[in-house]
């Protein structure tokens, strides 16, 4: 069993739907992050939680929002889509923001149609 | 600007071979180097780590080589085995701030019998 578990690990979605991507971590950290892994790129980095403080990456799209309600729970909410964001997007989490050992889901397979 | 150049983009070693991918990176500030291991379907997990007050550390099979002065460090895999085949990612981070793991485009290291 994973420390780090996201659901659903694929999602179809059209691009005119709402969906949001959920991670849990039960490693008892608190610090939180989104990353999207495209093929041939690097692991981009979204957002960062940390304590309930959020930290965003000012490249990524407002049609991407996230959501940390507690230090174990961390949503990403997806609405009106690009089909240039499929993706695997992964969650990771750290026992802070200034441990750089981040450990990973498996990921959320994501194809916009 | 990519900050972290990795390479080769795939490999193909025999059994028993010594697998080699490099890194060169661009931040002198960064002071953490990791490097993770992806098989298909499952999210990066952390494989071995290195600081630059080392030139070498070594973990099993698994060394990473780090030359402070050419900005570069390399994963030397011994003894490739196909349970090896996975996909490598160097990354790069600054300590003390929120951890944004800095990414290299990844290696397909294929092991062949």
């Amino acid at each position: 069993e994973t420390g780090v578990t996201q659901t659903p690990r694929h999602l179809v979605m059209g691009m005119t739907n709402k969906k949001s991507l959920k991670c849990e971590q039960h490693l008892g950290h608190n610090a939180m992050y989104w990353y999207k892994q495209s093929a041939k790129k690097p692991l981009e980095l979204m957002f960062v939680y940390s304590l309930e403080e959020r930290v965003e990456n000012n490249s990524v799209p407002s049609r991407f929002s996230p959501e940390c309600p507690n230090s174990s729970h961390l949503f990403l909410h997806l609405h009106t889509l690009q089909p240039e964001d499929s993706a695997l997007y992964l969650c990771a989490s750290s026992q802070g923001t200034y441990d750089t050992e981040a450990f990973f889901g498996q990921g959320t397979r994501l194809t916009v149609v | 600007q990519q900050q972290v150049k990795q390479s080769p983009q795939s490999l193909i070693v025999q059994k028993g071979g010594i697998s080699i991918i490099n890194c060169a990176y661009e931040n002198t500030a960064f002071d953490y180097f990791p490097w993770y291991q992806q098989f298909p379907g499952k999210g990066p997990a952390l494989l071995i780590a290195i600081r630059p007050d080392v030139s070498e550390k070594k973990e099993g099979r698994f060394t990473i080589s780090f030359n402070k002065s050419a900005k570069q460090f390399s994963l030397h895999i011994m003894d490739s085995q196909p349970g090896d085949s996975a996909t490598y990612f160097c990354a790069a981070s600054k300590t003390g701030t929120a951890s944004k793991l800095t990414f290299g485009t990844g290696t397909r290291l294929q092991v062949t019998l």
